[in-house]
């Protein structure tokens, strides 16, 4: 079983749409939890770092943290064509901070 | 955000032949660079953990003979295949993060990857 899960999609929303992409994970030692979108043919890009439990939000794109059940989410609102691209999770424990555990991403395609 | 500069973004060498990936950190210092492999459709696998000054850090599987890791400054690691083949054709990616008042932050800026086809 891999230590990070995420669902490879495609996901395929309508422009203006909500989208939730979401990881889980078995490795209670995460502290760090970041979203990274990536195009194609592209290095990943980061978009959003929380630590521990909680929200964060930063304009259209928010970010959820669940610790207690290994679930994390990131939610795009008001999706543009230009968010469509494949979005890593990507996880870190704190006493080895910077070597992070990456999910398989999820393609996303919003269609205008 | 920190930029991270990675050259060249594509390369076509024939099989046998060894090929050099830089990746520069071009506004911050990086103590620690990462180099990692993409296989279509999947996710980044960690290759190696490069620190400035000392050897590199190797995942288990991968052969350090023939990828071979020099971080020579805070600002430049390179990767070079050795005795490329046409399994090693792959998309390879650095990143590096910032130390900040001692604490190294786990978010990691990339480069823009490098496209190997080895022919």
């Amino acid at each position: 079983q891999k230590e990070v899960e995420q669902d490879p999609g495609p996901l395929s929303v309508p422009e203006g749409a909500i989208v939730s992409l979401n990881c889980t994970y078995s490795n209670s030692a995460f502290q760090y939890f970041m979203w990274y979108r990536q195009y194609s043919r592209k290095g990943p890009e980061l978009l959003m770092y929380t630590y521990s439990s909680g929200n964060k939000e930063d304009g259209r794109f928010t970010a959820q943290v669940d610790k207690s059940s290994k679930y994390i989410s990131l939610f795009i609102r008001d999706s543009q064509p230009s968010d469509s691209a494949t979005y890593l999770c990507a996880m870190s424990a704190s006493t080895n901070a910077g070597k992070s555990t990456f999910g398989d991403g999820t393609t996303l395609t919003v269609k205008p | 955000g920190a930029v991270v500069s990675q050259h060249p973004s594509r390369v076509i060498c024939k099989s046998g032949t060894s090929v050099k990936i830089e990746c520069r950190s071009l506004d911050f210092q990086a103590t620690t660079m990462f180099w990692y492999r993409q296989f279509p459709k999947q996710s980044l696998m960690l290759m190696a953990t490069s620190n400035e000054g000392s050897k590199a850090t190797y995942e288990q599987g991968v052969e350090k003979d023939k990828f071979l890791i020099n971080h020579a400054s805070l600002t430049l690691s390179t990767l070079t295949v050795t005795s490329a083949h046409p399994e090693d054709s792959s998309f390879y990616i650095c990143s590096a993060t910032l130390r900040f008042r001692g604490r190294v932050d786990p978010e990691a800026f990339f480069g823009q990857g490098t496209r190997l086809t080895v022919v």
